[in-house]
């Protein structure tokens, strides 16, 4: 069965400090990959999403970045947090059985307070 | 653009009422309807689409091109449903983008 991991749980880092958040999928090839943000009273905001390994569209301009090394790893990152980058962020997948979207699966998110 | 509108941020009924929780949408296009549940303390996973036309736990939700909305509605309200809402929007086809709205905290009440 398909699984999804999301690391660390929580993170508390100082502003101007970078960021490294993983995301890694097992049980499935090719996902389609995504990261959002769940921000108090905002809902959930699509960051990036990736239908291929190096294939990175951003949704939003900001002070992240994403990267696709692998077919099932996606890492969200920033050379140098601000405090508006607190938040509770959400990595998923979908599998893109013909060109569509059926179904995300979510990870357990990471809670992220910049100080 | 897609955008999802969900005007409720609370919305708190009694156990055995009906219950709608609201969604409108705007895209250009065909787009294709989701809801997501958060339940306390697990992952924010799907409740259903309305591509499907199922019933999930209760709940419906019709797709009304004319008034771009997609409201859940559930005829008996079960405190088990209380949880956080969100509608969502994909455009279909190559479209990958999965655009949400801001959420409905139901609470159901004894």
């Amino acid at each position: 069965s398909q699984t999804i991991h999301q690391w660390p749980a929580t993170l508390v880092q100082p502003v101007g400090s970078p960021l490294s958040l993983e995301c890694t999928v097992e049980g499935t090839s090719n996902p389609n990959l995504y990261w959002y943000r769940q921000a108090a009273g905002r809902g959930l905001q699509l960051l990036f999403y990736s239908v291929g390994i190096g294939q990175i569209s951003s949704e939003v301009p900001q002070n992240l970045s994403a990267s696709r090394p692998q077919d099932r790893q996606f890492i969200l990152s920033s050379k140098k947090l601000l405090l508006s980058d607190s938040g509770f962020y959400l990595c998923a997948w979908s599998d893109p059985v013909r060109g569509v979207i059926e179904k995300l699966f979510f990870g357990s998110g990471t809670q992220l307070s910049v100080l | 653009a897609q955008r999802v509108t969900q005007p409720e941020k609370l919305l708190s009924v009694f156990k055995g009422a009906p219950v709608e929780l609201k969604c409108n949408y705007s895209y250009s296009g065909s787009p294709e309807l989701f809801w997501y549940v958060q339940y306390s303390r697990q992952r924010l996973q799907l409740l259903l689409r309305h591509i499907s036309r199922e019933s999930i736990k209760g709940f419906t939700a019709d797709l009304n091109k004319g008034e771009t909305s997609f409201h859940l509605k559930k005829p008996f309200a079960q405190e088990e449903d209380s949880a956080m809402y969100y509608c969502a929007l994909s455009g279909g086809g190559s479209n990958y983008k999965l655009t949400f709205g801001k959420g409905t905290l139901l609470t159901v009440n004894p």
